[in-house]
């Protein structure tokens, strides 16, 4: 069975820490896997897509990585702030009929 | 920026209405995206669009929801009759299908509340 499970879920931590959330899927056959950030009250916002070749993507204090002999993903946020506090959904995308997975999500909230 | 614009954003109505909700998509995309979003649920793909053509609808209830693309610039979602259970946050979104591998971000709006009395 397709599925997509993320954890914790869910994290506090002191603002300027470091922290990883994890997402471990076992869909196939794979097409890419996003990572999205959710405020509360507005819609997801796209961080990272990261395909089958591609085992590592950054885009600012976000880093995603891959590896997708174990099906494993992970977002790692460097020197969190207070606006990171959010939820955090991780998509994977079947190549067969474009097949959407979805985890539950990790809920970060960042204190002072 | 451009964005993805939902109406309504909220909407209360009676078991047994209709309910349309729309979406205007961010000028030349040519993917749209409908989601359900519960706290029991989380997010499901309901149906989506690529040149205004639907693609797959799997995901919604066919008896009960129906979703179409008049125009490039607007999608619509529609509930008749609408019960209890469809109580949720919908959300639309669109991207650029490059038909390379469906490998392009998504733009979502900022959804739609809807609780069915």
């Amino acid at each position: 069975k397709n599925q997509v499970e993320q954890s914790p879920q869910s994290l506090i931590i002191l603002e300027g820490k470091n922290c990883t959330l994890q997402c471990n899927y076992t869909v196939s056959p794979f097409s890419n896997l996003r990572w999205y950030k959710q405020d509360t009250g507005r819609g997801p916002v796209s961080l990272t897509i990261m395909t089958f070749s591609e085992n590592t993507k950054s885009n600012g204090r976000y880093t995603a990585t891959l590896d997708a002999d174990t099906k494993q993903s992970s977002l790692h946020i460097t020197a969190s702030q207070l606006s990171d506090s959010a939820s955090y959904i991780c998509v994977v995308i079947s190549n067969t009929g474009n097949q959407f997975y979805f985890g539950t999500g990790t809920s970060l909230t960042v204190i002072p | 920026d451009a964005r993805v614009t939902q109406t309504p954003r909220h909407k209360v109505t009676e078991m047994g209405q209709e309910v349309t909700m729309r979406c205007q998509p961010i000028l030349g995309h040519n993917t749209v995206f409908w989601y359900r979003q519960t706290m029991m649920q989380g997010l499901e793909l309901l149906a989506y669009f690529r040149n205004r053509a639907p693609l797959d609808d799997s995901g919604m209830p066919k008896d009960r929801f129906s979703a179409e693309m008049p125009d490039a610039t607007l999608a619509t979602l529609k509930i008749q009759p609408s019960e209890p259970r469809d109580s949720a946050v919908y959300f639309c979104a669109s991207g650029l299908d490059l038909g390379t591998g469906n490998n392009q971000p998504q733009h979502f709006g900022d959804g739609t509340r809807l609780s069915i009395l």
